[in-house]
């Protein structure tokens, strides 16, 4: 399966600021995922990203809060924009293994002050 | 109605007893089914995956299917103190585009040695 390289792993940050998380796919990919897991919560799909395209985001995402870009196949990037402590979280992005099943990496742990 | 549903836990269970993770879902068309597991602190790992209605087992593990009753169920068999993390259930609901996962909130597992 795929390996991910995902930084930074952890950031504090102060609110009103903004952060860019980076996704290295060793393999080529059609789509990333990227995900938002809250303290104590499950998964929350914020957009999916395709290389070529504008990324396709979830009810209750927006472009300008999480801008992505993916040049290419294997490389992805997801940016929290004017940043407020409820944006505190854990990101998570993924990609495709075998049949629809996920390979994750290892998380950005954001906290905002 | 959530998406996808899970014992709430936490679940408390001796070492070499058979664990029992519950899962049912709400679409009934959903073709994909996966078990994660996520230690504390540490991103989610796909262990377990199953398509068709029965079993299906690897190592110390057992996924079931039933689609008609809408659920999907993780068995650990002789439980070890490393088995000791979050489960998460997921499924590909009909609905999506392949690939795109809705999760459940997890079922904590503690095995007490």
């Amino acid at each position: 399966s795929a390996v991910i390289s995902q930084k930074p792993s952890r950031d504090i940050c102060q609110r009103g600021t903004s952060l860019t998380i980076q996704c290295q796919v060793d393999s080529q990919v059609t789509m990333m995922f990227w995900y938002r897991q809250q303290p104590g919560q499950s998964l929350t799909l914020i957009a999916t990203a395709n290389q070529g395209s504008e990324a396709t985001y979830e009810s209750g995402f927006v472009i300008d809060k999480f801008p992505i870009s993916r040049p290419n196949l294997t490389f992805s990037t997801l940016t929290v924009s004017n940043m407020s402590p409820e944006d505190s979280s854990i990101y998570l992005c993924s990609v495709r293994t075998g049949l629809n099943g996920y390979t994750f990496g290892s998380g950005t742990r954001l906290t905002v002050v | 109605q959530k998406e996808v549903e899970q014992n709430s836990g936490p679940l408390s269970v001796p070492e070499g007893a058979i664990a029992s993770l519950n899962c049912t879902y709400s679409d009934r068309g959903s073709q994909s089914f996966f078990w994660y597991r996520q230690y504390s602190g540490k991103s989610p790992e796909l262990i377990m995956s199953i398509y068709s209605n029965g079993d299906k087992e690897d190592g110390r593990f057992t996924a079931q299917l039933n689609k008609a009753s809408q659920y999907v169920s993780l068995l650990i068999r002789d439980s070890q103190p490393s088995d000791s993390a979050t489960y998460l259930c997921a499924v590909n609901p009909v609905n999506t585009n392949a690939g795109k996962s809705t999760f459940g909130d997890g079922t904590t597992l503690t095995v007490k040695p």
